[in-house]
């Protein structure tokens, strides 16, 4: 079973709309982290947010706002006001902790390819 | 500064070769990994290495080596390499006690002839 799900392969949204990209997440550990990243089409990998499973509060940075709803296990990313440089690939992960491994491990969705329309 | 290198940065080989991709971080993170991003751009996890000693290793073909020669790098070695073995690599660094995001090299795209 897939442990990230993002159910959007592409998404356009038109310049100064805001948009929000799914993400499903299934992990019986009760301590995890979501994370979402950006893959413009240089090909680097650019941090944008980060969710803790006991925050209580939604992750917010700048532009970006995570919309986590823990019973739902979703972690869905909001970007306000798109600009023409959001159109990218953008990735959620979780962190969970691998008990085979003793130590933590990222899984990644399989992306959302956004565009933004001028 | 840049935070986490590789090099090189594209890398165009024929079948049967050996090559290497080199991985250096210098945030003085203990924890380092390498992720493979298929043609589809699904990103798996390869290798995890923290303070010298594997902790992770995904189904992953024993051509692939990881080698730490320190703390700071993180190489990728790879045998007899394969035409599916074209993809972009990824070298990443995190130290979970500090911060809770993965600092990602960037990429190095391998085509194999």
């Amino acid at each position: 079973a897939q442990k990230i799900t993002q159910t959007q392969p592409g998404m356009f949204v038109q310049e100064k709309e805001a948009v929000t990209l799914d993400c499903t997440y299934d992990t019986s550990d009760p301590s995890y982290g979501l994370f979402w990243y950006k893959q413009p089409s240089s090909g680097e990998m650019i941090f944008l947010i980060y969710q803790g499973s006991y925050d209580q509060q939604n992750a917010t940075e700048g532009r970006y706002s995570l919309n986590f709803q823990k019973a739902r296990k979703s972690a869905n990313l909001v970007i306000s006001a798109s600009q023409l440089g959001d159109s990218a690939m953008y990735f959620c992960a979780m962190r969970e902790f691998h008990s085979g491994a003793g130590s933590y491990q990222l899984t990644f969705g399989k992306g959302t390819k956004l565009s933004v329309i001028p | 500064d840049t935070a986490v290198s590789q090099t090189p940065k594209y890398l165009v080989t024929q079948m049967g070769n050996d090559k290497s991709i080199k991985c250096e971080q210098n945030l003085g993170h203990d924890t380092m990994y390498w992720y493979k991003q298929d043609s589809k751009k699904f990103l798996k996890i390869m290798f995890s290495y923290n303070n010298k000693e594997l902790i992770i290793n995904e189904t992953v073909p024993n051509r692939f080596s990881p080698k730490s020669p320190d703390k700071a790098h993180l190489n990728l070695h790879i045998n007899s390499l394969e035409l599916g073995d074209s993809a972009v690599y990824f070298c990443a660094s995190s130290q979970p006690q500090l911060g809770e995001y993965k600092f990602f090299g960037p990429g190095t795209r391998l085509t194999v002839l």
